[in-house]
């Protein structure tokens, strides 16, 4: 079986440019959560969305906001990005909505220049 | 708020030594602790997890940890560690209720054959 995968691998944007990361869950998972990971530091949880609706919401501002297809897949949008953005995104997915069990996707590297 | 504290940032250890990697969270309430293992070029994945009753649990690939309530403290041991051990560990708590995990910023274990 696949696992969670994610799309692009890697991605280079500007300063004030916007991005669309997407994650496909395994197959069967209801819950999608995203997590951004700085250089030298832990996951830091960003959403958590179960049943297309959001469930969860992290400290991060209203630039970053995420959906939930019919199918599970999920998108992260971040608008005018800024330095600090520059991170690894993962998401993870779980049957349901407790965090029992994550599987994590291997993430999108995002630079922003 | 929940914080998770790993004191070592850079373990160094020799095939067969003893392995015991820190972890302390902060948070009042009922919570669910995890330990996941990042390998080189591989995704996170989940190495044990305690949610209740026997506060010694035991993951895979011989790895246990131990809750201690009194300390706020979730420790990872391995009696003998193996060169394939060579990975990223990250504790992680989830506070009860909540839907975000909140992880410490890991620690790098390189084992020397």
């Amino acid at each position: 079986d696949a696992g969670v995968t994610q799309s692009p691998t890697h991605l280079i944007k500007t300063r004030g440019q916007q991005v669309t990361l997407r994650c496909s869950p395994i197959s069967g998972h209801k819950s999608v959560s995203w997590y951004q990971q700085v250089l030298g530091q832990g996951p830091q949880f960003i959403f958590q969305y179960y049943e297309k609706e959001e469930r969860g919401r992290g400290n991060f501002p209203d630039r970053f906001s995420a959906r939930q297809f019919p199918n599970y897949s999920s998108e992260l949008n971040v608008n005018a990005l800024l330095l600090g953005d520059s991170a690894l995104y993962l998401c993870a997915s779980s049957l349901e909505l407790t965090n029992e069990k994550l599987f994590f996707g291997s993430g999108t590297q995002l630079s922003v220049l | 708020a929940q914080s998770v504290s790993q004191h070592n940032h850079h373990v160094i250890l020799s095939e067969a030594a003893s392995l015991e990697l820190g972890c302390n969270y902060s948070y009042g309430g009922t919570v669910n602790l995890f330990w996941y293992v990042q390998y080189p070029g591989q995704h996170l994945q989940l190495l044990l997890k305690y949610f209740s009753g026997d506060p010694l649990v035991k993951g895979i690939k011989g790895f246990e940890a131990e809750f201690i309530k009194s300390k706020f403290s979730f420790n990872l041991r391995k009696p003998s560690v193996q060169w394939s051990d060579t990975a990223e560990y990250f504790c992680a708590v989830n506070a009860r209720g909540r839907r975000a995990l909140t992880f410490g910023s890991g620690t790098r274990l390189q084992v020397q054959p």
